[in-house]
């Protein structure tokens, strides 16, 4: 299976910083790699989807950079509603679907 | 837009059968395929299987053996089996929407189940 590692596993930030996540897999997956939003309780919610293109609905201060092992997820101006845990996940074809740890994102 | 709502026994005893099912609503089941993705502290996010309305499946091979997934179309509806449970098979189950060519773009609101005698 394609391992997916995420950094750092938890971040503090004001309301307003730039937020950078970082996701590496062990093995090229070009661009096939998706972002995930999760609030306690409540199921993830796609952000980002084939590494760069935004999900409809989403801010566009949500961004989404990377191809082939390094990927990163940029949050540019943080608000209260973004505090959340964010995960990556790998969908490169013929092996099962993969998902990172997470990146819990709380109030500085 | 599509909604999923999963349903199913949130209390199985070890090394009987998890059974869930996900309806569908807002969206024809017949257009897209559908996966169960897991969630425990232990594993975290876990894949578990997809299925097109055709009947085609995908399933993670770690889990192969004891996963069975289908779909009823004329329900709107697919299912997830799960033999031999054991205490690691406790997690909260969801069920999603697969996007071509492969992030899930709706899901359910969870189900918990716990695997306990």
């Amino acid at each position: 299976d394609i391992q997916m590692t995420q950094s750092p596993s938890s971040l503090s930030a004001f309301v307003g910083d730039r937020v950078t996540i970082a996701c590496r897999a062990s093995q090229n997956i070009r661009n096939y790699l998706s972002w995930y939003q999760q609030k306690p309780g409540k199921a993830p919610k796609l952000l980002i989807y084939s590494a760069s293109s935004l999900q409809s609905g989403v801010p566009s201060r949500f961004s989404g950079s990377g191809s082939g092992t390094d990927f990163t997820l940029t949050i540019t101006s943080l608000q209260p509603e973004d505090f959340a845990t964010y995960y990556c996940c790998q969908y490169s074809f013929g092996t099962p679907w993969t998902f990172g740890r997470g990146t819990k994102v709380e109030v500085k | 837009q599509a909604q999923l709502l999963e349903s199913g026994p949130g209390l199985v005893k070890p090394s009987e059968t998890l059974s869930l099912t996900c309806t569908v609503s807002g969206d024809s089941i017949s257009n897209y395929y559908w996966s169960w993705i897991r969630q425990s502290p232990e594993k975290g996010l876990e894949w578990l299987a997809n299925i097109y309305h055709s009947g085609s499946t995908d399933y993670n091979p770690s889990l192969e053996s004891r996963v069975t997934i289908s779909v009823d179309t004329s329900k709107n509806q697919f299912s997830l089996s799960l033999s031999s449970v054991t205490a690691a098979d406790t997690a909260v189950y969801y069920c999603a929407r697969l996007q071509t060519p492969g992030y899930f773009d709706y899901w359910g609101q969870g189900a918990l189940v716990t695997v306990s005698s």
